[in-house]
């Protein structure tokens, strides 16, 4: 079983839909990041949080200490919000989840 | 443009040969990450440095891999006598440290893609 497991692996919606990717892990952990890859394999860092949620635009991250759990929301979803959602976890070294596949069709 | 940058973007070569690939960091960060990327998964851990000092390295990187850096700046990986199985692609990611603690963003690069033939 994974350190990091994340759900649902691909996920297809609808441009205006509201999207929730969940992550679960099993490690103690200092922070817990979403990432943001695009085709070609740039990773861009959405969020850094190691309690409560945090907000920025569209997008909304929350985590559960306890249950070790935390969620990546879009709102009114874009095709450009396309991309592979990977959530990590760190402490003196990161690891990841195997990504969510989103594609968000107009 | 004061990002992570890798070089070469991309790498074709045959089983057996040796090959280098650079990270240069963002230049006010101590740390430094190297992690591999196949194929429909998530990054997986290599090694990390603090400045030149190599801290920790994964049972991932056999002994036919060596990452160096050497003065606490760029980093080189070197995979000796590639295999098929070494095709993926290869990340590297810096972050600040302070020994106050804390955890810091890490800021990545756009990674070299190796294909072994």
């Amino acid at each position: 079983k994974n350190e990091v497991e994340q759900s649902p692996q691909n996920l297809t919606a609808q441009e205006g839909e509201f999207i929730t990717i969940n992550c679960s892990y099993s490690v103690g952990i200092s922070a817990l990041h979403w990432l943001q890859q695009h085709p070609g394999g740039g990773i861009v860092s959405l969020f850094m949080l190691s309690s409560g949620k945090k907000k920025h635009g569209r997008l909304i991250a929350t985590i559960n200490i306890q249950e070790k759990h935390s969620s990546l929301h879009i709102t009114a979803s874009h095709p450009r919000d396309s991309a592979v959602y990977i959530c990590a976890v760190s402490g003196d070294d990161m690891r990841f989840g195997a990504g969510t596949r989103l594609t968000v069709k107009p | 443009d004061t990002g992570v940058s890798q070089n070469p973007r991309h790498k074709i070569t045959k089983r057996g040969q040796n090959v280098t690939f650079r990270c240069d960091p963002i230049s006010e960060h101590n740390r430094l990450y190297w992690y591999r990327q196949t194929l429909g998964q998530g990054p997986e851990f290599l090694t990390y440095f603090q400045n030149e000092a190599q801290l920790e390295k994964s049972r991932l990187l056999s002994d036919r891999f060596s990452a160096e850096r050497p003065k606490g700046s760029f980093s080189t990986l070197e995979i000796q006598r590639t295999e098929q199985g070494d095709s993926a692609m290869y990340l590297c990611a810096s972050s600040p440290y302070s020994r106050a603690g804390g955890t810091y963003e890490q800021f990545f690069g756009p990674g070299t893609r190796l294909t072994v033939l």
